[in-house]
């Protein structure tokens, strides 16, 4: 199963883009990078995810390098209720579990 | 969108006792759950997968006799922690995921276990 690792921590200001990385240098080919984000003490809360091409919706957009080894989740307007931990996981081929690390501790500023 | 309802919230039980969690898929059908367990500013491991109609499997270390899971229903699961003592404090997470990928996997809103 393909590793992530990102950041453990990010600052940004109210407003502006929040651009949260990831690395995913051994994913395989039939693997989706998933975005999730949990605000404290609730469970997490799907985001996104992708498999090859740019995806955006309501919340956000990822952004998958062409040879998929990282990605980047846009929050495209940042506000305070977007302060959470960011995970970004990738699926486990044929096994449909998902395996958590440490995530993005992002806090949004005003 | 795909949800799941877990309950309680919050539960406080004594040592020695059992406590039962559920975990709802509530306009879904979902053959197979998870469960997860989070410690205070820890990431979420994954305990078990429970599957409807079999038993379920355990992740390494994880007991099967402590934690007993069952998943009788397509939108059932329970975990029941038997036996609770206070190293078993912790917050407790389902999730399932409804049929296609434009979802991911939807999360219950967790269980936070104080055993006293």
């Amino acid at each position: 199963d393909a590793k992530t690792t990102q950041p453990p921590s990010m600052d940004c200001a109210e407003g502006r883009a929040a651009n949260l990385p990831c690395n995913h240098s051994t994913i395989s080919g039939n693997e989706y990078v998933y975005w999730y984000r949990q605000i404290h003490s609730q469970g997490p809360q799907y985001i996104i995810h992708g498999l090859k091409n740019n995806e955006t919706n309501e919340m956000a957009s990822l952004i998958i390098t062409e040879d998929r080894k990282s990605s980047t989740l846009i929050l495209p307007h940042a506000t305070l209720r977007d302060t959470a931990v960011y995970y970004c996981i990738v699926e486990l081929a044929g096994s449909y579990q998902l395996t958590f690390g440490k995530g993005t501790k992002l806090s949004v500023i005003p | 969108g795909a949800v799941v309802s877990q309950h309680p919230s919050r539960v406080i039980c004594k040592s020695g006792t059992s406590v039962k969690i559920e975990c709802r898929s509530l306009d879904f059908q979902a053959t197979t759950m998870f469960w997860y367990r989070q410690f205070p500013k820890q990431s979420l491991m994954l305990m078990a997968t429970s599957n409807e109609g079999s038993k379920a499997t355990y992740e390494q270390g994880v007991e099967k006799d402590k934690f007993l899971i069952n998943h009788a229903s397509l939108t059932l699961s329970t975990l029941t922690v038997t036996s609770a003592h206070p190293e078993d404090s912790s917050f407790y997470i389902c999730s399932a995921r409804a049929t296609g990928t434009e979802y991911g996997y939807t999360f219950g809103s967790g269980t936070r276990l104080t055993v006293v």
